[in-house]
């Protein structure tokens, strides 16, 4: 299986700050990478698919990136309503996987 | 749009079967791919396994030797079948659709517990 390792497992930051989280893939996954949040109670919503492309209707504060093996997802500036935990999730080999997954709170 | 959403016991005794359905609304099952995550309480997601419309299946190989997925496209279900649960399978399991490539929409997930 390809593990994707996440990090970190949770950050506090302040409104408006700029948020990175990273996800690196124990092998070549290409850009076969997703990013979901999810909010307490809720079910994942997908974010950013092949690693970089903003679903339509997320907002512009939210982006992804891709460097090899390392991925990096981005919020620009942080919001209130942006509290939640994120997972990062490849597609390149089956079993599909997730990260462990990034516990976002307000400072 | 598609909806998803679970149903199913929310309580299975330990050595039993654990059976889920996922009915679809919004769109036609005969297309994309259909599949079950779930995420035990506190913790993060897991995989099970996916169907398409045709049947055809794939499993995670740390449950293949349990599960089960089928479809019926006169119902528009999809359905999870989970054999011989322990506590370790007490999860939130989610029904997602697999658009290929990314997992979206999502139902809003339903608790099973295993136990006595």
């Amino acid at each position: 299986d390809i593990q994707m390792t996440q990090s970190p497992s949770s950050l506090s930051a302040s409104v408006g700050d700029r948020v990175t989280i990273t996800c690196q893939a124990s092998q070549d996954i290409s850009n076969c990478l997703n990013w979901y949040q999810q909010k307490p109670g809720k079910p994942p919503k997908l974010l950013i698919y092949d690693a970089s492309n903003l679903k339509t209707g997320v907002p512009s504060r939210f982006s992804g990136s891709e460097s090899g093996t390392d991925f990096t997802f981005t919020i620009s500036s942080l919001q209130p309503e942006d509290i939640a935990t994120y997972y990062c999730q490849q597609y390149d080999h089956l079993p599909w996987t997730f990260g462990q997954g990034t516990k976002v709170e307000i400072k | 749009q598609l909806q998803l959403q679970e149903s199913g016991p929310g309580l299975v005794k330990p050595s039993e079967t654990l059976s889920l359905t996922c009915t679809v609304s919004g769109g036609s099952i005969s297309n994309f791919y259909w599949t079950w995550i779930r995420q035990p309480p506190g913790k993060g997601l897991e995989w099970i396994g996916y169907i398409s419309h045709t049947g055809s299946t794939n499993y995670n190989p740390s449950l293949e030797s349990r599960v089960s997925i089928s479809v019926d496209t006169s119902k528009n279900q999809f359905s999870l079948y989970l054999s011989s649960v322990t506590a370790a399978d007490t999860a939130v399991y989610y029904c997602a659709t697999w658009v290929p490539n990314w997992f979206d929409p999502w139902g809003q997930g339903t608790l099973v517990i295993v136990s006595s």
